[in-house]
């Protein structure tokens, strides 16, 4: 099983809709939570950290949920901009990292 | 901000060659990594150091091997490129303490004809 579990989507959605990713890990004992954004054919770049209470960043929250063992994002009101894929990461023992494959979104006009 | 920095966004190389790929930060960073990228393969852990001098295997380590010298500093080494080594190369580095996220490089794109 994998460490880290993401549906790849794509996800097509209209401007302003709210989009939400789940993404899945299988070890009890990861740590830290963290979504990446990456744009085509450049490097992934932190979005946000997760917190065990749920954190919101503008138009974007992310969830954790420790007794399913899955994470969550919300991006609300989608723009263009928004376009890229998103990339789960899971920590353990801070030095052990572990990737989701990424989703794909694509907001259209 | 952390500046993560690779020392060439793209890379054309032969087959056989010794090819070396840099990476530096600048926030004092212990841990230190290298990734590989490919299509549908998602991320790939090549090597990591957690400190001067210290490194260990990730995932993929076979045709490549690492170098840290001083702290700011972790090179890759691909001994004899070839051609299945065509990707994307992502240096990463993080603090020490599990809440530290991964701080990414920009990528060295490197092609092996």
């Amino acid at each position: 099983r994998k460490e880290v579990e993401q549906d790849p989507g794509p996800f097509n959605v209209p401007e302003g809709a709210t989009v939400a990713f789940n993404c899945t890990y299988s070890n009890s004992a990861s740590q830290s939570f963290f979504w990446y954004r990456q744009d085509c054919r450049k490097e992934p770049k932190l979005l946000m950290s997760v917190y065990s209470s749920g954190n919101e960043d503008g138009r974007f929250t992310a969830q954790l949920n420790r007794a399913s063992q899955y994470i969550s994002l919300l991006i609300r009101d989608s723009k263009l901009s928004d376009s890229a894929t998103y990339l789960c990461v899971v920590n353990r023992a801070g030095n052990q990292f572990y990737f989701g494959t990424g989703t794909s979104l694509t907001v259209i006009p | 901000d952390v500046k993560v920095t690779q020392s060439s966004r793209y890379l054309v190389k032969r087959t056989g060659e010794k090819v070396f790929l840099e990476c530096v930060q600048d926030m004092d960073h212990e841990n230190m990594f290298w990734y590989r990228q490919d299509p549908g393969l998602g991320l790939r852990l090549i090597y990591f150091s957690y400190d001067v001098k210290m490194k260990e295997k990730g995932d993929i380590p076979e045709g490549y091997s690492v170098s840290r010298e001083k702290k700011e500093r972790f090179s890759l080494i691909l001994e004899s490129a070839s051609t299945n080594q065509t990707s994307m190369y992502l240096c990463a580095s993080s603090n020490r303490g599990g809440n530290s996220p991964l701080h990414f490089g920009n990528g060295t794109r490197l092609t092996v004809t």
